[in-house]
């Protein structure tokens, strides 16, 4: 069974904290996505990745980065923690030039409480 | 901006009713409709997609209609079984960029 995995699934961190959100995949995906989810507000994309070494801003990259230095890793930064970065974090992934067909595959996500 | 408008935020359907939920949108690149089905504690999974070259899809108790002129998708659950209960996510994509935009999403109950 395919597999997005997040490593956290609870996480509190303080303000101004730098928190590192870890997503990997074990099929061989070239592009992964980071969205945040938010009552009323849906998902939005935060940044996504093509492939290794590779990054594109999404909707929402104000206050986040990434790194993607392994194919199967993708790492989302927060650079300062603040409180409206409270929220839930997905990662997913899917095959190059297949997401019309197959669809994402989402991790079970991060919610993270910044107090 | 929000790319998609979804209605309603919320549904209550008695078991064996219909569920529809309605998304519109007005950028016309989009070539990718898909729906996604979320469970508490759970990400968001592929329930059924359609592609804007034809008016419907069915899958089991689950049909996409697509109306194309009117920018507009709808998802329909046939006979709402309380195992249906979860949030849906309409989505569009543009296949030559491979990122989704989402809905803000529909939190459905299906009452036994």
């Amino acid at each position: 069974d395919v597999k997005v995995t997040q490593s956290s699934r609870y996480l509190v961190k303080r303000t101004g904290e730098k928190v590192f959100l870890e997503c990997v995949q074990d099929m061989d995906h070239e592009n992964m996505f980071w969205y945040r989810q938010d009552p009323g507000l849906g998902l939005r994309l935060i940044y996504f990745s093509y492939d290794v070494k590779m990054k594109e801003k999404g909707d929402i990259p104000e206050g986040y980065s990434v790194s993607r230095e392994k194919k199967e890793r993708f790492s989302l930064i927060l650079e300062s923690a603040s409180t409206n970065q409270t929220s839930m974090y997905l990662c997913a992934s899917t095959p190059s030039g297949t997401a019309g067909n197959y669809g994402y595959t989402f991790g079970s996500g991060t919610r993270l409480t910044v107090v | 901006q929000q790319q998609v408008k979804q209605s309603p935020q919320s549904l209550i359907v008695q078991k064996g009713g219909i569920s529809i939920i309605n998304c519109a949108y007005e950028n016309t690149a989009f070539d990718y409709f898909p729906w996604y089905q979320q469970f508490p504690g759970k990400g968001p999974a592929l329930l059924i997609a359609i592609r804007p070259d034809v008016s419907e899809k069915k899958e089991g108790r689950f049909t996409i209609s697509f109306n194309k002129s009117a920018k507009q998708f709808s998802l329909h659950i046939m006979d709402s079984q309380p195992g249906d209960s979860a949030t849906y996510f309409c989505a569009l994509m543009n296949t030559g960029f491979q990122k989704l935009v989402f809905g803000t999403g529909t939190r459905l109950l299906v009452s036994p």
